[in-house]
């Protein structure tokens, strides 16, 4: 059972370019997360999803970010016109459907991530 | 607002000395206490996850202690060995949802 996949690794950008990050989750789970960790900086939530649907985006930045999780295929997390703050390490994790009882939220498994330069 | 935090931010010890790295929340109601590994330039490596309904979790030669009341978590290393040196992140799955909030993690360096 192959793990979380993330691509591209590395993804390097000039500034005003845009950057797509790529995740598949691992089979059979339905819920995907993308958190960021900024340099020197500690690993930070952005959005939540589950198939066609954004639950919790309250860690998105509100302009040029946007992330989606289509029916079929992998997760994009979406960056328009990056800028140099936007270099970090991004990391997608996945979970199961979560199961009764509702309170019992299930572990959370990550991929390599994917480190954005921008030149 | 939920924030954890981590103590001490780095750590170094000689191989074989049994470790307590410690991790603080500030609202108690968490659902689940997930700890994890990451070395340098690579992802996470997930390593015990914790219920509120449990005290602790064990796997090998680690060991996870859960008071939820004191707002407090321990990993206990036993008998540490050079490659366990990595960075060690505390997160929590607090009752806004299903996101991690993670401590800013303790740096451990294990000297053969």
């Amino acid at each position: 059972n192959a793990g979380v996949m993330q691509n591209p690794r590395h993804l390097v950008r000039r500034r005003g370019q845009e950057a797509r990050l790529r995740c598949s989750p691992m089979k059979g789970h339905s819920h995907v997360y993308w958190y960021r960790q900024l340099p020197e900086e500690g690993l930070k939530f952005m959005v939540y999803l589950q198939k066609e649907n954004i639950i919790d985006e309250s860690g998105m930045p509100k302009e040029r970010f946007s992330a989606e999780f289509p029916k079929e295929g992998p997760s994009i997390l979406r960056i328009q016109q990056v800028v140099r703050g936007d270099s970090a390490a991004y990391f997608c994790a996945s979970s199961p459907v979560i199961s009764a009882p509702a309170s019992s939220y299930n572990e959370q498994f990550f991929g390599p991530g994917t480190r954005l330069t921008v030149l | 607002k939920q924030e954890v935090t981590q103590i001490p931010a780095a750590l170094s010890v000689p191989e074989g000395e049994n470790l307590v790295l410690n991790c603080s929340f500030t609202d108690s109601a968490i659902y689940n206490l997930q700890w994890f590994r990451q070395d340098p330039g690579k992802g996470l490596t997930s390593l015990l996850l914790i219920q509120s309904s449990q005290r602790e979790q064990t796997s090998g030669r680690l060991n996870a202690s859960l008071d939820k009341s004191s707002g407090r978590s321990t990993l206990y290393i036993a008998a540490s060995q050079p490659g366990d040196s990595a960075t060690y992140l505390c997160a929590v799955i607090s009752n806004q949802g299903g996101k991690l909030i993670f401590g800013q993690g303790t740096e451990l360096s294990v000297k053969p």
